[in-house]
């Protein structure tokens, strides 16, 4: 079955780079997702990359996939404050791509 | 444009009270799904929809849970006799195809079962 695994907390001081890892057990053909959800507010979809990509990057977000070791990672480039989040990393299964898991979310605190 | 709502934002009842939660999707959208996140987790499925019909409910903890979307657009999440371990923020997303790929999601209703 699906499992998504992320670590919990992430700390980074303004103009870092913050790199927020992910695990996936489904080995089927898969969409990953990110999402970044702000405190009290719902989420909000980054980005997503499908099981045959390697990498995809969007302005300061760059998603790098392993497929080997169902490893998925956000680097997220010059972390500003308003990046200050809950980031949560999901997978649909190939079966309509439509259920979703998600993991734990990873709350990403950026230091001034 | 107008983003996905639920109502009520907030409800509390009290054990053995049946709830009904309303979410309306953006206008025109073809999916709709149901999430339960409890404090400190991630969003859990529970079941969606495509227009009207509910293809997926094995995300339903149990028999007290039901969703329906009759004209394929507003859906409501139903818990009868509800209890403690339901309380939970209940999410709804909406998806202009039918995919999951750009789920849009509304603010969510926060229930409290006393």
């Amino acid at each position: 079955g699906e499992d998504v695994e992320q670590s919990l907390f992430l700390s980074v001081r303004e103009g870092d780079s913050s790199v927020i890892n992910c695990t996936y057990t489904d080995s089927s053909s898969t969409y990953l997702y990110w999402y970044k959800q702000e405190p009290g507010a719902g989420l909000q979809l980054l980005t997503y990359i499908f099981s045959n990509m390697d990498m995809k990057q969007d302005q300061r977000l760059t998603v790098l996939l392993n497929k080997k070791d169902k490893h998925l990672s956000l680097r997220i480039a010059d972390t500003q404050t308003g990046d200050s989040a809950i980031y949560f990393c999901a997978e649909t299964v190939a079966a309509g791509y439509q259920k979703v898991t998600f993991g734990i979310g990873t709350k990403l605190q950026v230091i001034p | 444009g107008a983003g996905v709502s639920q109502s009520p934002r907030y409800k509390v009842t009290k054990r053995g009270q049946d709830v009904a939660l309303r979410c309306d999707p953006i206008s025109g959208h073809v999916s709709l799904y149901w999430y339960r996140q409890a404090l400190g987790q991630g969003p859990e499925f529970l079941t969606y929809f495509n227009y009207e019909a509910q293809q997926d409910k094995s995300g339903l903890p149990n028999d007290r849970f039901s969703a329906e979307r009759p004209e394929g657009s507003i859906s409501t999440l139903t818990i009868q006799r509800t209890e403690q371990r339901d309380s939970a923020m209940y999410r709804c997303a909406s998806s202009p195809k039918a995919s999951a790929h750009e789920q849009y999601f509304g603010p969510g209703t926060r229930l409290t079962v006393t």
